[in-house]
């Protein structure tokens, strides 16, 4: 049973700041790897999507990689903004499977 | 082009009373699933429709069902409610077929309160 794990639960930093939230699965037969991030009580926005072919992906200040054999996926968010605040969750998909396996989330706080 | 649309927004009902959400796709996404969000986890799989077959189904009893019309948006209802189905309901949308990987999208959610 695939169980997708983020650490740190929550993290707060001053704004300027580099950081890495961590997320890793128990199953490496993965299709693809999903970051998104939430407002609070809003809906998900899907920020990088790594397939299983590929090491890592980039948009702007965000950049995500992917370790299938250790079970392992960062988002690293370069020079940290007060509108990064948000939750952030990583989700992946299995093979044979059709559905979205979701960690607890990391929740930023970036404060000026 | 408009992005997954979910109605209503929020909603309160009374325990044993039956709700129906909504969700339409985004233009050409033929898949649609389903997932449950409590306050603090993650979301949790329900359902998985693909050209208006069932194509996956999450650990929820029986009193939660959805279909898919032929204009691929989606429906999703729970029977017989209880005070834990209180939620925020997300609906996502890909052009997914199963054994390909694609891009989900997610709508604003339905805030389901179970009073």
């Amino acid at each position: 049973k695939q169980e997708v794990t983020q650490i740190p639960a929550a993290l707060s930093v001053p704004e300027g700041e580099n950081l890495v939230l961590n997320c890793s699965f128990t199953d490496s037969a993965i299709y693809n790897l999903q970051w998104f991030r939430q407002d609070p009580g809003k809906g998900l926005t899907s920020l990088l999507l790594i397939q299983s072919s590929q090491r890592e992906q980039t948009s702007g200040r965000l950049n995500a990689s992917l370790d299938k054999s250790s079970g392992r996926s960062t988002l690293y968010i370069a020079a940290s903004q007060p509108g990064d605040s948000a939750t952030y969750l990583c989700a992946v998909e299995s093979y044979n499977t059709d559905k979205l396996i979701f960690g607890t989330g990391t929740r930023l706080q970036v404060f000026p | 082009d408009a992005g997954v649309t979910q109605s209503p927004t929020h909603l309160i009902k009374t325990r044993g009373q039956h709700v129906t959400l909504r969700c339409s796709p985004i233009s050409g996404h033929k898949s649609v699933s389903w997932y449950q969000q409590v306050l603090g986890q993650g979301p949790q799989f329900i359902f998985q429709y693909y050209e208006k077959e069932e194509r996956g189904r999450g650990n929820f009893p029986d009193r939660f069902s959805a279909r898919q019309f032929p204009n691929y948006s989606s429906e999703l209802n729970v029977n017989a409610l209880l005070l834990g189905d209180s939620a925020l309901y997300l609906c996502a949308s890909s052009d997914h077929t199963s054994g390909t990987s694609y891009e989900q999208y997610f709508g604003p959610g339905t805030r389901l309160t179970v009073t």
